[in-house]
């Protein structure tokens, strides 16, 4: 079955960098896009970056442009969110989703991992 | 950036009624690319459609999206208690993608 295991997530000091990984197994990782989301905590949903299958296609919000890296290893089944000039706006639980398809339509994730933690505070 | 604004920001009803839930885009939404999530307290995301009327696998026909342009709609014909939840949209047709505020839908 399909699973997302997200990890790298901590408490951070601003102004410093972390790396988040979400593994991925279950699908043929090398055929689907891939995804960041985040969600402060009692807030609402964000989207942060996409990454498309090859990683030849990259995608950031603008609250994010210039700090954060989305890259992933198709020989690890792995993607990575790299996360510099942290802020405590970047607090939240961050999600990788999984595209539905291979299609641009497609694109939304039907699968999604249970998140990782990252408050950045001093 | 398109900025997509959802209606009503709570929505309270009892199971077995339709819900009628609104997203409205601040510029055309591109080739009808936008999703709806359902979001349970605890709980990742739930994709439910996609492509703004596609059901994604294994999601209840009571489930309906319509809609284009800068209009969407998510329709739950008849409310069943696990359909109580936040529901969000998200547009995907233009970089930077961008999610409405969200509605609840809680029990009246």
């Amino acid at each position: 079955q399909v699973q997302l295991v997200e990890s790298g997530g901590g408490v951070v000091q601003p102004g410093r960098s972390l790396r988040l990984s979400c593994a991925a197994s279950g699908f043929t990782f090398s055929s689907h896009s891939m995804q960041w989301f985040r969600q402060a905590p009692g807030k609402g949903l964000e989207w942060v970056a996409f990454i498309s299958h090859a990683g030849s296609n990259r995608f950031y919000a603008d609250s994010v442009k210039g700090r954060f890296t989305v890259s992933r290893d198709n020989s690890r089944d792995t993607m990575f969110l790299q996360m510099d000039s942290l802020r405590p706006e970047d607090t939240a639980l961050y999600y990788c989703g999984k595209s539905a398809g291979t299609t641009p339509r497609q694109i939304p994730p039907d699968y999604w991992g249970q998140g990782t933690l990252l408050i950045v505070s001093s | 950036e398109i900025v997509l604004t959802q209606s009503p920001g709570t929505l309270s009803l009892s199971p077995g009624e339709r819900a009628t839930l609104s997203c409205r885009a601040s510029q055309s939404v591109n080739s009808y690319f936008l999703a709806w999530f359902q979001q349970k307290p605890g709980q990742a995301p739930r994709l439910l459609i996609y492509g703004a009327s596609s059901r994604a696998t294994g999601i209840p026909d009571r489930f309906t999206g319509s809609g284009s342009g800068t209009d969407f709609t998510l329709t739950i014909s008849r409310l069943e208690p696990e359909d109580f939840a936040v529901y969000y949209c998200q547009q995907y047709g233009n970089s930077p993608f961008t999610f409405g505020g969200g509605t609840k839908v809680e029990i009246q």
